[in-house]
């Protein structure tokens, strides 16, 4: 299968300890998206790297928070000093770049997530 | 800024019920509109969309049209089944690059 692959899938840690989940995405999909989504919502936007470009971060994501996407393939998003308001489970998902005024929409293909649980 | 205001849930149905979950959408511009589900203990997966006013997305017997007078994306099947029930999510891409998704609606299909 080459799906969207996330790993770990289960995390738990303690207060003020360091995290870091990673992403695989589908191989020829330029684009890479991580979300959050807590109990009940739906999942909310914190950033997506164009090949190895981080093209936009939302507010949400605090300078805890660090995302990188060193050479257009895999991702890793850092949580540093974890808090318990970091509990949630973290998607990533990947698209491909259509030019400008190709037919189609950006289609996400998401992962089964990595769900944190900071005690 | 984009956004999508859905249904709450929960909605439990019976098996061969008429199933109608509201979207309503805000954006700026043209926006593709999607519908994601949710199985317990999986991933997001794309279930319809459409990419401009009047079109109809249609898959596994769900289908909803894209209304841009009313700015709605409801999603509808005419009879669910068990296996049916999940978490529904409503979204668009605007004018930002990324989805904007709206709170989720749980159904719970009864035999």
């Amino acid at each position: 299968d080459t799906g969207v692959s996330q790993n770990p899938r289960h995390k738990i840690t303690k207060r003020g300890q360091n995290v870091t989940f990673r992403c695989d995405p589908i191989s020829e999909h330029n684009r890479l998206y991580w979300y959050r989504q807590t109990l009940g919502q739906g999942p909310e936007f914190l950033t997506y790297f164009q090949n190895e470009a981080q093209l936009e971060k939302s507010r949400l994501l605090s300078d805890r928070f660090s995302a990188e996407r060193p050479k257009g393939s895999f991702s890793t998003l850092e949580i540093q000093r974890t808090e318990q308001g970091d509990s949630a489970m973290y998607l990533c998902a990947s698209s491909i770049r259509r030019d400008r005024g190709a037919p189609g929409a950006n289609v996400l293909t998401f992962g089964a997530g990595s769900r944190l649980t900071v005690l | 800024g984009d956004s999508v205001t859905q249904m709450e849930g929960p909605v439990t149905l019976s098996e061969e019920a008429f199933l109608t979950i509201n979207c309503t959408y805000t954006a700026t511009g043209y926006p593709s509109l999607f519908w994601y589900v949710q199985y317990p203990g999986e991933g997001l997966q794309l279930l319809l969309k459409a990419t401009k006013a009047d079109d109809k997305g249609s898959n596994k017997g769900f289908e909803a049209t894209y209304r841009k007078e009313t700015t709605s994306f409801h999603l509808e099947k005419g009879s669910v089944q068990v296996s049916d029930s999940a978490v529904y999510f409503c979204a668009l891409s605007g004018s930002a690059r990324q989805l904007t998704f709206g709170s989720g609606t749980q159904l719970t299909v009864l035999p």
